[in-house]
């Protein structure tokens, strides 16, 4: 296993432009997380599933992001009619639901919305 | 609301010394905490953790202190290399919960040859 992999790394995107992400987990963790870490803050959590049910969204994941994890593997998040205050690296973990050493995280996909 | 704090956005300390990272949080209902340690490019890495039934936890160079009374933990690197330095997050859980975690702000460490 090669850890949790993200993709794209890195989205450019025009205001109003829907963007999609990418996230696979770790095969045996049955926790994905997905946080936003803007400059100079640390990761900031907006929503997490047990296998395929999404148990807990932030109050910064507006009506405008929604995520999902089909069959409790993959992930995606997206971001409808991006604006320019979506501009963050939006992170990935996955964990067993039990875990003392955490997360494992991915590198991230950097967005950019122009 | 930001309930758990690095209240130092940088540090640096010349290799071989002691790095202390700090990290106060105000939520006494959480009970076990992490260090993360990102490089540039990187996601977060789990570096240590410590559970509230604890005051101290160490692995190596590396040595967690909780001060419970205090909410207040802290982070000490002996000796401290080059390759320490990164961005050091704390992150603090209640783990009767979700075992979902709170970041602190980070603190870059930058030790200098």
């Amino acid at each position: 296993d090669t850890g949790v992999s993200q993709n794209p790394r890195h989205k450019i995107t025009k205001r109003g432009q829907n963007v999609t992400f990418r996230c696979d987990p770790i095969s045996e963790h049955n926790r994905l997380y997905w946080y936003r870490q803007t400059l100079g803050q640390g990761p900031e959590f907006l929503t997490y599933f047990q296998n395929e049910a999404q148990l807990e969204k932030s109050r910064l994941l507006s009506d405008r992001f929604s995520a999902e994890r089909p069959k409790g593997s993959f992930s995606t998040l997206e971001i409808q009619r991006t604006e320019q205050g979506d501009s963050a690296m939006y992170l990935c973990a996955s964990s067993l639901e039990v875990s003392p050493t955490g997360y494992t995280f991915g590198s991230g996909t950097r967005l950019t919305v122009v | 609301d930001q309930q758990v704090k690095q209240n130092s956005p940088s540090l640096s300390v010349q290799e071989g010394r002691i790095s202390i990272l700090n990290c106060d949080y105000t939520n006494s209902m959480f009970d076990y905490f992490l260090w993360y340690k990102k490089y540039p490019a990187e996601g977060p890495t789990f570096l240590i953790s410590i559970s509230s039934i604890k005051d101290k936890n160490e692995d190596g160079r590396f040595t967690v202190f909780l001060n419970k009374s205090a909410k207040h933990l802290s982070l000490h690197i002996v000796p401290s290399q080059p390759g320490d330095s990164a961005v050091y997050f704390c992150a603090a859980s209640a783990t009767s919960g979700t075992y979902k975690y709170i970041f602190g702000t980070g603190t870059r460490l930058k030790v200098l040859a």
